[in-house]
């Protein structure tokens, strides 16, 4: 049964720092890993997808890295904003296929201090 | 990227009434669509799997005769929270997918819902 986890639960930065979350998962044959931004009492943004083909995925000031040996995903967010403050969510197909049902790790919430 | 829209994005209602989510795929057919709550600082869960056609699958410990889920049509999945209670106060959000023409799933913006 695949299983996702994120460590640190929450962080706190002062604004322009890099910081790194991670994310681990138990049964490596993913297709895909997913990394997801939510703000309090809203939906999802989803902010990068990477494929198991792919070691990492860069968007703006994002950028995830995939470990399907290990089982291990990091987002890397360089000069960090206030607007950054959120919750971020790494989540991977559960099923057989690359459209399946999503485990998502608790999330880390990321505090961002102007 | 694929578009899922989820109405309403917020709902108020009175315990014991009954109150129905709509999830709809717009620019694309989704055979398969998924529901999930977050109940206040925790994650998502899944709640059930729908196929178009077909009943839902639900995860164990979610009462299927409470969360009523149709999806009769390839852009269209309603959830219904019947009898609806304090305790049902959450979060919900779908997501819609397609076998074979989409590597990832689709969210909608979610639906917060408070019985009072």
């Amino acid at each position: 049964k695949q299983e996702v986890t994120q460590i640190p639960a929450a962080l706190s930065v002062p604004e322009g720092e890099n910081l790194v979350l991670n994310c681990s998962f138990t049964d490596s044959a993913i297709y895909n890993l997913q990394w997801f931004r939510q703000d309090p009492g809203k939906g999802l943004t989803s902010l990068l997808l990477i494929q198991s083909s792919q070691r990492e995925q860069t968007s703006g000031r994002l950028n995830a890295s995939l470990d399907k040996s290990s089982g291990r995903s990091t987002l890397y967010i360089a000069a960090s904003q206030p607007g950054d403050s959120a919750t971020y969510l790494c989540a991977v197909p559960g099923g057989k296929t690359s459209y399946d049902k999503v485990i998502f790790g608790p999330g880390t919430s990321l505090s961002v201090i102007p | 990227g694929a578009v899922v829209s989820q109405h309403p994005s917020w709902v108020i209602c009175k315990s014991g009434t009954s109150v129905k989510i709509e999830c709809r795929s717009l620019d694309f057919q989704a055979t398969t669509m998924f529901w999930y709550r977050q109940f206040p600082k925790q994650s998502l869960m899944l709640m059930a799997t729908s196929n178009e056609g077909s009943k839902a699958t639900y995860e164990q410990g979610v009462e299927k005769d409470k969360f009523l889920i149709n999806h009769a049509s390839l852009t269209l999945s309603t959830l219904t929270v019947t009898s609806a209670h304090p305790e049902d106060s959450s979060f919900y959000i779908c997501s819609a997918s397609v076998a074979g023409q989409r590597t990832e799933a689709f969210f909608g913006q979610g639906t917060r819902l408070t019985v009072v």
